[in-house]
Parts: C-alpha cells; structure tokens; sequence
C-alpha cells in the first residue's frame, strides 16, 4: 500500500507567483491535515479536513494560504501572491478516522521562494 | 492552548551510550502525547504515543518514553544508541478535542540526535 504522496517535491518561485501544493493521502483515509515546517522549526498546523469538509482553518497564515478538498481524497494547497516569508516544507498528513487515529505523514513540498 | 519545550536542540552521543531527550510540555487539560522522528528530506515518522493508559510507553527502534505529570515531562529514552538514530525528533501535544484529537498536532522545536562511533 501507498504511503501519503505530494507534489512536486521541490518547487522554486518567484515572489509574487501562485502555486499549487497536491496531496494524496492514504486511499480510505477520512481526515487530512496540512502543516508548514519553516527551517529549523518544527511542523506548524495550517488547516483539516474530514472527507471535502474543512473543519479547521485556523492555521492558515493569511488569506493568501487556500485548500480544498473537493471529493474527499486528493487535497491542494494553494498559495496566492508567494512572498519570501511562505519559504518552508509544506506537509501532508491523513488518518483513517475522524479521531483516535494515528497521522501518516508524506514527504513533504519543499517550497522556496525568490 | 497547550505547548511544547525541548530542551536541547543538538543532543550528541557515542554509539551505545544512552539516549535521553527531552520534553515538557503544557496543557490545561490531559494531554496526548507524541514523539515523532524525521530523517532528511522525509516526512514524520510516528515512535511512540501516550494517551492516557500506562505511563510508561514504549514505541519503535527501542526507544521508550514515560509520561510524568508531576514534571510536566514526557522525555524520549533509549539505553543503546545506534547509528541509525541519528535523525530530529519531535515531541508533539494535542488534548482529547472531539474529532481533531490526535491529528492537530502542536510540535517542539526538534532536537537534532547525532551519533558517533
């Protein structure tokens, strides 16, 4: 079985640019999560979603930072007008269940913005 | 809201040399807590979990840790250092909160184990 896969795994853009981080979690799995690990930091929560609902955004850092989740399966970040502060790994993560159930993390969007 | 502190962001050891690193945290209520380690340019790895049952937990690769509400502490150990530990980990918190328990993780900063020879 598949882990959590996302796409691309580096992408460089220009201050100012949009971009689109895609996920695709683990098949069957209800809940994902996304979170941003700035360098030498630890992951920080971004947003979740249980199946297409997005039940918790109150990690977004501005109103810049969007995801969806249309049919309960492949989720994307989407980052509007990129500024150097939004540099950082982008993390996936799903779960099997709505709750007591354990985080499958992907490898992770390495974005770098210039 | 709750938090996490480790203390220590570069822990070096010998190879076969206890591993210990540390975590406190803080909670207004009964926390879950998590370690997790992260290899280069991968993404986290589960090692182990406490939620409420035996204090004492042990997880994978042999490391283990204990739950001491007392200190507010949850420190990662493992009696025998390998090689292959050397990685970043993370000490992570979340409370029992409906349906986000377990995955609206808040993460320490990380420490950074290096294993020597």
């Amino acid at each position: 079985g598949a882990g959590v896969s996302q796409s691309p795994r580096y992408k460089v853009a220009k201050r100012g640019q949009d971009v689109a981080l895609r996920c695709d979690p683990i098949s069957g799995h209800v809940s994902l999560f996304w979170y941003q690990q700035a360098l030498g930091q630890g992951p920080e929560f971004l947003t979740y979603f249980q199946n297409e609902a997005q039940l918790d955004k109150s990690g977004l850092p501005s109103d810049r930072f969007f995801a969806e989740r249309p049919e309960g399966s492949v989720s994307t970040l989407k980052i509007q007008r990129t500024q150097q502060e939004d540099s950082a790994v982008y993390l996936c993560a799903s779960s099997l269940r709505e709750s007591n159930s354990p985080l499958h993390f992907g490898n992770g969007t390495r974005l770098t913005v210039t | 809201a709750q938090s996490v502190t480790q203390l220590g962001s570069h822990v070096s050891v010998s190879e076969g040399a206890l591993v210990l690193l540390r975590c406190n945290y803080s909670s207004s209520v009964p926390p879950y807590l998590f370690w997790y380690v992260q290899y280069p340019n991968q993404g986290l790895q589960l090692l182990l979990k406490y939620t409420s049952a035996a204090t004492l937990v042990k997880g994978i690769n042999g490391f283990e840790a204990e739950f001491k509400k007392s200190e507010t502490s949850f420190h990662l150990t493992k009696p025998s250092a390998h090689m292959s530990d050397a990685a970043e980990y993370f000490c992570a918190v979340t409370i029992n909160a409906g349906g986000t328990s377990y995955g609206k993780l808040t993460f320490g900063q990380g420490t950074i184990l290096t294993v020597h020879p």
